[in-house]
């Protein structure tokens, strides 16, 4: 069965440092999604992608925060100068059309550690 | 902003009972429903989904059930085992074509013998 893979499944950087967390979506998928979820708080939306650009991001994805596909497969999330309250488990999603009663399949997470 | 909860944080039953969790929501009502499963260290699995104009929708030991009017959902595991603990994150979908979710913070669920 498909399945969204990410990597790496933990991350320990320093403060102030650059991370990308990569993400390869189901193949047949269209729309992508990065989540957070910080340890014992709920999963947060952060943004979705589609057709090569942001659909539609929340307030906690600002300036520090980017997403790419760089080819057909990957999908990355970059924070440029990490925080420690951007220590989180961090999900990719995907669905396979843009209509939303399609299940959102997610990744095992990659756990982000900011010292 | 949309605010979800989830009836309790913890929910211990014993193997065989039936299972009840409550989604409550306010604001906006959401087009969709999901329920999902998260284990420890793991990312949501689909559960179900329900439409706002679905009553109620049944897979396998699963039944979850949709009222509007009182903003709430109830998620159902009949003949519950202990391979069900898990935690239950509810999350609503506004409709829009880009399917983001808004979650609970999820009940834990713990089935024992």
């Amino acid at each position: 069965e498909p399945e969204v893979t990410q990597t790496p499944s933990h991350q320990v950087t320093q403060m102030g440092q650059e991370v990308i967390l990569r993400c390869v979506p189901i193949s047949n998928h269209l729309y992508f999604y990065w989540y957070r979820q910080i340890l014992g708080q709920k999963v947060e939306f952060l943004v979705s992608f589609y057709n090569n650009e942001i659909s539609e991001k929340s307030e906690i994805f600002d300036d520090q925060f980017s997403v790419e596909r760089p080819d057909g497969s990957n999908f990355t999330l970059k924070i440029r100068s990490t925080k420690l309250e951007d220590s989180a488990m961090y999900f990719c999603a995907s669905i396979n059309s843009g209509n939303s009663y399609n299940e959102q399949f997610f990744g095992p997470g990659t756990r982000l550690t900011v010292l | 902003s949309q605010k979800i909860e989830q009836n309790s944080e913890a929910l211990n039953i014993q193997e065989g009972k039936t299972a009840t969790l409550t989604c409550n929501y306010t604001n906006y009502s959401p087009a969709y429903l999901q329920w999902y499963r998260q284990d420890p260290g793991r990312g949501p699995v689909f559960l179900l989904l329900i439409r706002e104009n679905e009553k109620e929708k049944r897979k396998e030991r699963l039944k979850v059930t949709f009222d509007t009017t009182l903003k709430q959902s109830l998620f159902h595991i009949t003949a519950s085992q202990p391979a069900d603990s898990a935690t239950y994150l509810c999350a609503l979908d506004r409709g829009s074509t880009l399917g983001r979710l808004y979650f609970g913070r999820g009940t834990q669920l713990t089935v024992w013998p």
